[in-house]
């Protein structure tokens, strides 16, 4: 299967910078997503990675080294609204294989 | 990226009975996927929903308890069969970007309560 292991839970301050990692089976790999989820709403598109490098999209950003299984998300100038699970996703051929997901909790 | 209706949003069924979900997409897509999403967990794929063959089941589910339709490139039905309450679940139907560079579109899901 796809290992993909990622942190089951953070807590980071508004205003500050969060980062959630996530490391994938290398092998055969064809891309990295990463989705939010508010509770009780379906899963949303953040960003995607196929090659090594770093992604930025507005507040958020997202890195992938391919040769490490590595990726993470970087969430800056958190806000409340950034309470959710974050969800990695890593695909070799189709479907999409998802982590279990990391529940962030933004604090006032 | 396509819209997806997915219905219904949620359903409170009786043990030994079936649902029938469905999903609507508004563009044709060559497949459809089925996920569930048991209670503060994440999506595990349940199958694979390709027009005009049967669907492809991953590890650990099989047709008898989760028939699948897809009788168009816009349309999927996922059967949910004789429940239990472990088949308490939120039930996500989802398509793949015809890109491929935007990864799954998702329909808003369907909250089953068996009790």
């Amino acid at each position: 299967g796809q290992n993909i292991d990622q942190p089951t839970e953070m807590t980071a301050t508004e205003g500050a910078i969060v980062q959630i990692n996530c490391t994938y089976q290398t092998s055969g790999f064809n891309g990295l997503f990463w989705y939010q989820q508010h509770a009780g709403e379906a899963p949303t598109f953040l960003s995607y990675n196929v090659l090594d490098g770093l992604e930025e999209k507005g507040r958020f950003s997202s890195f992938l080294s391919r040769s490490k299984g590595y990726s993470y998300l970087l969430l800056k100038e958190l806000q409340m609204k950034d309470s959710a699970s974050y969800l990695c996703a890593s695909r070799r051929d189709t479907p999409l294989v998802f982590g279990k997901g990391t529940r962030l909790s933004v604090i006032a | 990226s396509a819209v997806i209706s997915q219905k219904p949003s949620r359903d409170i069924c009786q043990r030994g009975t079936s649902l029938t979900i469905q999903c609507q997409v508004d563009s044709q897509v060559t497949m459809m996927f089925w996920y569930r999403q048991q209670p503060g967990q994440s999506l595990t794929l349940i199958a694979t929903a390709n027009q005009g063959s049967e669907a492809t089941y991953e590890s650990g589910f099989v047709i008898d308890k989760f028939p699948i339709s897809r009788p168009n490139l816009t349309f999927s039905t996922l059967t949910v069969s004789n429940m239990s309450p472990e088949d308490s679940s939120i039930y996500l139907c989802s398509v793949e970007s015809e890109t491929g560079n935007y990864g799954y579109t998702f329909g808003s899901g369907t909250r089953l309560t068996v009790v």
